[in-house]
């Protein structure tokens, strides 16, 4: 596609549910990144793919939250077990695996816990 | 933690008037970016400067370095009102290629 696809826009969930959110980068890219935004806030950086290296799981808050990127391309976000502190706007980034490059982002998705 | 820090945290001007934003970064970068973000959802880049370039312009922005400071200014000039956004800074490392963002400046422009 042309630019970096985020499913759902919106989702509201009860607390406890486990949750997926999904991000299709742009072709070719080899790097992508999630970030979490609450309200106002900035950028919490959450996981970091590299290409074909093993991921920067660092910013991952809790055990409850796990990512995975199939094939070099599409990525899954999943929260387990979801609470009300988990409710921000999830972002997906993505460009190429170079030192001087700019970063592509989604629309997001606005996850609420009630 | 963050990397970069935003300051001021929110800004607000006139139509027509020029908005100045400040970065601060703690470790050694390979390049700085700026972003906005409208609304609170998608960010767009705005600029990228490299650790060995000192100042760059785009349009009506002006972006400038100081590797020694550790410290980048964002100059919009003649404000619209149509600028009104949040602004982000971000900063990739020597080592490789994560960003890390600051808080942001939200700026207001009124008409």
């Amino acid at each position: 596609g042309a630019g970096v696809s985020q499913s759902p826009s919106n989702k509201v969930t009860e607390k406890g549910k486990d949750v997926e959110l999904r991000c299709d980068p742009i072709s070719g890219h080899t790097a992508l990144y999630w970030y979490r935004q609450s309200l106002g806030q900035g950028l919490e950086f959450l996981i970091y793919f590299q290409g074909n290296s093993a991921p920067d799981k660092s910013g991952l808050p809790s055990d409850r939250f796990s990512a995975e990127r199939t094939g070099g391309s599409v990525s899954t976000l999943t929260i387990q077990r979801t609470q009300q502190e988990d409710s921000a706007v999830y972002l997906c980034a993505s460009s190429f695996l170079q030192r001087n490059t700019e970063a592509f982002f989604g629309q997001g998705t606005r996850l609420t816990v009630v | 933690s963050q990397q970069g820090e935003e300051d001021p945290q929110a800004l607000s001007i006139q139509e027509g008037e020029n908005a100045t934003m400040n970065c601060s970064y703690k470790t050694s970068i390979n390049n700085l970016q700026w972003y906005r973000q409208n609304s609170g959802r998608g960010l767009v880049h705005l600029i990228l400067i490299r650790s060995n370039e000192r100042e760059k312009h785009s349009g009506r922005l002006r972006v400038t370095l100081d590797t020694s400071k550790k410290s980048s200014s964002l100059l919009i000039t003649a404000s619209r009102a149509a600028d009104t956004a949040s602004y982000f800074c971000a900063t990739a490392p020597n080592a490789g290629n994560m960003l890390t963002f600051g808080g942001g400046t939200r700026l207001m422009v009124k008409p």
